[in-house]
């Protein structure tokens, strides 16, 4: 079955640490997305990217970072410069230039140690 | 600016009606979608209007009208399983192709 697969489901992160959360679409999209939620916030997005080797900052692109070195992966890395960076991560993947819906990978909650 | 607007709370009984409703602000609309959300999980893809009108799927219904910059989610014969947040979401062309999320309205379905 087709699908995005995050990893890991929870991730816990020590002070000045860096860490990497996963995504893997084997959709074949063009498009990805990484999104924060926060409670009672709505999807917030991180960074997203139309094509390969090509990714542009969201609206809160401050303290990560992310590449797209092939189409299926999308890994972002939370630096040690996010300094609130304890939420629930959804990473999203949709067929680009067009007016598809996203489908959406299962999570990671990172928290901080 | 963007800025979508949708209620926190909402609670209806089962087998009711409910509507859910979302008024946004955007420039270079592409279109609004509605997901819903089980608490820890991902959103799944509920609809999806561009055109002014009511698209109808199953027990699920949602409206827009583009010139008032407004949407609802219509939810027949609700069952407890509905129970979830329903995040109203518009795709816009402003920056590129990005789509920005209300934060949701958590819908409770009781007996």
């Amino acid at each position: 079955d087709g699908g995005i697969t995050q990893s890991p489901k929870y991730l816990f992160r020590k002070e000045g640490q860096n860490v990497t959360l996963s995504c893997e679409q084997n959709l074949n999209h063009d498009a990805m997305y990484w999104y924060r939620q926060d409670p009672g916030q709505g999807l917030r997005l991180i960074y997203y990217s139309q094509i390969v080797n090509d990714f542009q900052k969201g609206d809160i692109a401050e303290g990560y970072s992310v590449s797209r070195e092939k189409k299926e992966s999308f890994p972002l890395t939370v630096t040690s410069a996010q300094k609130n960076p304890t939420a629930f991560y959804l990473c999203a993947s949709s067929i680009e230039g067009s007016r598809e819906k996203l489908f959406f990978g299962s999570g990671t909650q990172l928290s901080v140690l | 600016g963007q800025n979508i607007d949708q209620p926190t709370e909402m609670t209806a009984t089962e087998g009711a009606i409910v509507q859910i409703n979302c008024t946004y602000q955007t420039s270079g609309f592409n279109g609004l979608f509605w997901y819903q959300q089980h608490a820890g999980e991902a959103p799944t893809f509920l609809s999806y209007n561009v055109l002014d009108g009511l698209e109808e799927k199953g027990r699920f219904s949602s409206f827009l009208s583009r010139s008032k910059g407004y949407s609802y989610l219509l939810l027949k014969e609700l069952q407890m399983k509905d129970s979830a947040s329903y995040l109203c979401a518009v795709r816009s062309l402003a920056g590129g192709f990005k789509t920005i999320f209300g934060a949701g309205t958590r819908l409770f379905v009781k007996a």
